[in-house]
């Protein structure tokens, strides 16, 4: 059975500081990775996808992935107390349409 | 452009009772696909659609799960003499193509609570 998996939290991170979220895998022929921001009570939100080894930019947010090592993490950067939700890493594999997603770490941003 | 809606957002039915939740998807995505969200868990995939077609029905949890999408738009999804242990939220997303890298979006979520 596909697992992800991640730290549950609370993360509780200072107002400008870096928040690392990490999540491993374990199916090796996944193939792409989803970050989702998801606040209580909403839907899940795309922050970041990557589907290549290595790290992938986007504003404050950077995506890493090491399919050698079935790991794949989000960093915040400069965080803020709006980032303050639960991140869901999810995972899908070749020809596979569906997401796995992990249980998810909640992020607490303090001011 | 309107993203993906559901209704209704909150649903409360009795145990033994039918209930159907709908989702309409972003206009001209041909995947659709419906989760189940625990409290405290991240989302479970339930069944997947490309068009009318229901290609994955690997998670629905039993036979009293059942969905469909008569016209490759809108999707229901029905749970037939609900249990307690069914009460969870609800989420429809869709796609543009279903392809693994493609984004899904999601809706707001229906949350039943089974009594």
């Amino acid at each position: 059975q596909k697992e992800v998996e991640q730290n549950s939290g609370p993360l509780s991170v200072p107002e400008g500081a870096i928040a690392s979220l990490n999540c491993t895998y374990s199916d090796r022929g996944s193939q792409s990775f989803f970050w989702y921001r998801q606040y209580s009570g909403k839907s899940p939100e795309l922050i970041m996808s990557i589907y290549s080894n290595g790290d992938k930019e986007d504003g404050r947010f950077t995506a890493q992935l090491n399919k050698a090592s079935q790991y794949v993490s989000l960093l915040i950067r400069d965080s803020q107390p709006s980032d303050s939700a639960t991140y869901l890493c999810a995972v899908s594999g070749a020809g596979s349409y569906q997401l796995t997603f992990g249980k998810g770490t909640k992020l607490s941003v303090i001011p | 452009g309107a993203g993906v809606s559901q209704s209704p957002r909150y649903k409360v039915a009795k145990r033994g009772q039918d209930v159907a939740l709908r989702c309409d998807p972003i206009s001209g995505h041909v995947s659709l696909f419906w989760y189940q969200q625990a409290l405290g868990q991240g989302p479970e995939f339930l069944t997947y659609f490309q068009n009318e077609a229901q290609l994955d029905k690997s998670g629905l949890p039993s036979d009293r799960f059942f969905a469909e999408r008569p016209e490759g738009s809108v999707s229901t999804l029905k749970i037939q003499r609900t249990q307690q242990e069914d009460s969870a939220v609800y989420l429809c997303a869709s796609s543009e193509q279903g392809r693994s890298t493609d984004t899904q979006y999601f809706g707001p979520g229906t949350r039943l609570t089974v009594l």
